[in-house]
Order: structure tokens, then sequence, then C-alpha cells
């Protein structure tokens, strides 16, 4: 277990919805990322955020966005669905930044999104 | 750009085998670090190993072992006597050596041991 915490484990939808990934991070963690993991684009990142402000954006659709709150908890929202949105999307969370030295970076169990 | 390619898509064995999973990356830092996790069926992401630029020498926990060479932008995984516990989906990835920064993984090789 590593302590990271994602909901819900599945989720299915229909094309056009929308719908709100939630993670918890590991406690003490200020770095929140989010993977999303699909058949044909491989395991890519989407966008990070440390301790509430966005540090760094990936391949992320215009469709989503996503937000940390003070407590810490992301919440990454998927509008507007389509087919190729399924995947499997996971969060990350990781310490605060120390100076040029890698900190490690710990997944939640992910959630699997099935549009229909 | 960084950038880690797994030629090998899938890898089918016979337990007992050894097997080696091929990782190239291509990055412009002069300092970085590589990963490789596994994901089983049930899809969780487990990590497996860590190595910094700085450290090529090969490392061995049991039945796992790891090839870093830095002259070929290589990082192989060797699986000695697979086992059918062994079969899940490997992924190598990348980050530069800073402080939080998002990893990038290659497209996996779906490795299946049969017995």
């Amino acid at each position: 277990d590593s302590g990271v915490t994602q909901t819900p484990k599945h989720l299915i939808t229909a094309t056009g919805q929308r719908v709100t990934l939630r993670c918890s991070p590991r406690s003490g963690d200020l770095s929140v990322y989010w993977y999303q993991q699909s058949l044909d684009q491989g395991l890519q990142f989407l966008i990070h955020y440390y301790n509430g402000e966005e540090r760094a954006k990936g391949n992320i659709l215009e469709r989503f966005s996503a937000q940390q709150f003070p407590d810490l908890h992301s919440e990454l929202n998927l509008s507007s669905l389509e087919l190729g949105d399924s995947a499997l999307y996971f969060c990350a969370s990781s310490v605060a930044p120390s100076g040029g030295y890698y900190n490690e970076q710990f997944f939640g169990p992910g959630t699997r999104l099935t549009v229909l | 750009a960084q950038k880690v390619t797994q030629a090998q898509t899938e890898i089918s064995v016979v337990e007992k085998e050894d097997v080696t999973l091929d990782c190239v990356y291509e990055t412009r830092d002069t300092t970085y670090y590589l990963f490789w996790y596994k994901q089983p069926p049930s899809g969780e992401l487990v990590f497996l190993i860590r190595r910094n630029s700085f450290d090529e020498q090969n490392e061995i926990s049991g039945r796992y072992s790891w090839n870093f060479q830095k002259s070929t932008s290589s990082f192989n995984f060797t699986i000695t006597a697979s086992q059918v516990v062994d079969s899940a989906v490997y992924f190598c990835a990348l980050t530069p050596f800073s402080g939080n920064t998002p990893l990038v993984f290659g497209k996996g090789t779906r490795l299946s041991v049969i017995a």
C-alpha cells in the first residue's frame, strides 16, 4: 500500500458526461501528479500540482482540468467525455522539492474510467 | 525532450527461462534518474528500481538484475528463472535529476510466462 488513495476505483459513464476523479496524497506530501494510461497513448503525464499551485502540464486536453485543495487532496475533472477518454488514471504524490534530489513518486491504485 | 523506447511490445517465455526487457532512452540532461515499474494484471504500478545517471553499476535483487549502460543509453532488465507470477507489463521511465518532475514512461513490455 503506497498510502495514496484514489476514488472511485471504477467509473462507467456515457459520452458527453462529466466526471471527477479524486486523489488523496500520502500524509505530508505536497506534490500531486496525474497520469493517464490508455491503450493507444500508453502511460503519460497530465498535470502536476504542488501545494495548491499548478507546476507543470503535460498532454492534458482542454476538456480536462485539475485542482489541489488546501487539505492537499486533488481532483481531476474530465468533461464532454469521449470514447477515447476511457483509460486508467493514476495519481502519484511526493514530498516537497529538496534542492535537486529526486523525491520518490508514490502511485495510487488508479481509477479505471470507461466511457460508453 | 526526453523519450523512452521499449521496442519489445510483447514477450512470451516458458517458465524458468531467462528473459531480458530492453529500454533505450533519450535525454539532453546530463543527470537523470531511470526506473522500472511492474504492472500486474490487477493494474497497480509497482516500483522495482531507481538508478541515477551517476551510478553505472549493475544491480541484482534476487532473480532481477539491471544493466545500465550510459554509452548506449540503455537500462535493460533481466529476470532469471522466470515464474508465472512475473507475468505483467513492465515499464521503463525517466526523469531529470531535479526535485519534483514528472516521469516519462516507455510504452511498456507485456511479459507472459507460461507454465
